[in-house]
């Protein structure tokens, strides 16, 4: 098992580009979810999700768009980069929901010039 | 919505002392109380969990308490040892049945053993 997989690792994009960041999982696990982590302010909730289908916002969803077309896979899109979306991003994936063992990607570190 | 407020922000012991980091939470709903550490250039990963129809839950050198009416629970390591030495989140998050689907952080402690 892979566990839950990130890619970039590390990404610099310029104000106003686009770009997706992918997530995947593999032990089928219905509830995915994106996090933001900025120093001093712990992770915060961006989009989620309880299966295929179907997404929600989090605390912070303004500039990112998500979907999930499949179990394994969901992707973060931000639709025209602002440096205060440098940041920490992590995906991270439970059994059922929020109330279960959240297991983290390994983050993708995203500067916005 | 819930908020999570976490104290203190970081945290120096001697190795060998014990380490508290206190949580409290505003919605009385919530339910599920997780801690996660991360170290250094990882990801967080689940230490413990506790579940509000319990009071405290032990592993090892790590301890969970709950205090529902309080709305506060806490993380209590034991023997501090180097290894210890990492950024420890708390969460909190309501039953899903109750159509809440999100688990909300507090801001992290930066737990440092000092040998």
């Amino acid at each position: 098992n892979a566990g839950v997989t990130q890619t970039p690792k590390f990404q610099v994009l310029k104000t106003g580009q686009s770009m997706t960041l992918q997530c995947a999982q593999d032990m089928n696990h219905e509830y995915m979810s994106w996090y933001r982590q900025d120093p001093g302010m712990g992770l915060r909730l961006i989009h989620y999700s309880v299966g295929a289908g179907i997404t929600d916002q989090g605390e912070v969803p303004n500039g990112y768009n998500v979907s999930r077309s499949t179990t394994e896979d969901f992707p973060l899109r931000l639709l025209s980069a602002a440096p205060s979306q440098t940041s920490v991003y992590f995906c991270a994936s439970s059994y059922l929901g929020p109330d279960n063992e959240q297991f983290f990607g390994p983050g993708t570190r995203l500067t916005v010039l | 919505g819930e908020n999570v407020e976490q104290h203190p922000s970081t945290l120096s012991v001697q190795e060998g002392d014990s380490a508290v980091i206190k949580c409290t939470y505003s919605d009385s709903a919530s339910n599920y109380f997780p801690w996660y550490k991360q170290e250094l250039g990882k990801r967080p990963q689940l230490i413990i969990d506790i579940r509000s129809n319990v009071g405290e839950k032990k592993d090892q050198r790590i301890a969970v308490t709950l205090n529902k009416t309080a709305k506060h629970f806490s993380l209590h390591i034991t023997e501090t040892q180097p290894e210890d030495s990492a950024v420890y989140f708390c969460a909190a998050s309501i039953d899903r049945v109750f159509g809440n689907e999100k688990l909300t952080f507090g801001t992290g402690t930066r737990l440092t053993i000092i040998p």
